[in-house]
């Protein structure tokens, strides 16, 4: 396994178009988040995806954003109607769930990230 | 809320030791992260700390004090490799990460 990798790594679209993004997390891994990551700013949650379930999504993702894991392995991003707001880097991220009871932490894995450009 | 301070900037010179500060404000966490980010790059885990004290991994050490609030990444022997954005966060449930904006470490000969 070579890791998270997210597809394209850059994507340049006009205001108004939609455009959807794919990440492929590790593959024994459960979890599986998006973030959203702008200059000089650390990366900021936006939904978690355990198996196929979206169990949470941050306030920042407004309708036109939709994500989806439809059989618990790779997911997609999608923004729809895009603005010159959502310029930004979108980071996939990966990890597994602890052994043991309980909720335990496991580190988490990034992808390269996708880079939207909205013109 | 769950405010992680950082600087923003730091310099240090090779071969030397390098501290970078978090301080945080939040009702609860499951464990403090650090992250290296080059420009550019994915983060990439460097260290993970769930109870006060020191953990050190080669040459980088992540120090948590709940009580205080208060983390710090320690980084000795500098290279020049070492130069990027040094990324702290909180984990809360499900493991998500809240970062901070982030340290960028400019490491000179």
């Amino acid at each position: 396994d070579t890791g998270v990798s997210q597809d394209p790594r850059h994507k340049i679209t006009k205001r108004g178009q939609n455009v959807t993004f794919r990440c492929d997390p590790i593959s024994e891994h459960n979890r599986l988040y998006w973030y959203r990551q702008t200059l000089g700013q650390g990366p900021e949650f936006l939904t978690y995806f355990q198996n196929e379930a979206q169990l949470e999504k941050s306030r920042l993702l407004s309708d036109r954003f939709s994500a989806e894991r439809p059989k618990g392995s790779f997911s997609t991003l999608e923004i729809q109607r895009t603005e010159q707001g959502d310029s930004a880097m979108y980071l996939c991220a990966s990890s597994s769930r602890g052994s043991g009871g309980g909720q335990s932490n496991t580190e988490a894995f990034f992808g390269q990230g996708t880079r939207l450009t909205v013109v | 809320g769950q405010n992680i301070d950082q600087p923003t900037e730091m310099t240090a010179t090779e071969g030397a030791i390098v501290q970078i500060n978090c301080t945080y404000q939040t009702s609860g966490f499951n464990g403090l992260f650090w992250y290296q980010q080059h420009a550019g790059e994915a983060p990439t885990f460097l260290s993970y700390n769930v109870l006060d004290g020191l953990e050190e991994k080669g040459r980088f050490s992540s120090f948590l004090s709940r009580s205080k609030g208060y983390s710090y990444l320690l980084l000795k022997e500098l290279q020049m490799k070492d130069s990027a954005s040094y990324l702290c966060a909180l984990s809360g449930g499900y493991n998500k990460l809240i970062f901070g904006a982030g340290t960028r470490l400019a490491v000179h000969p």
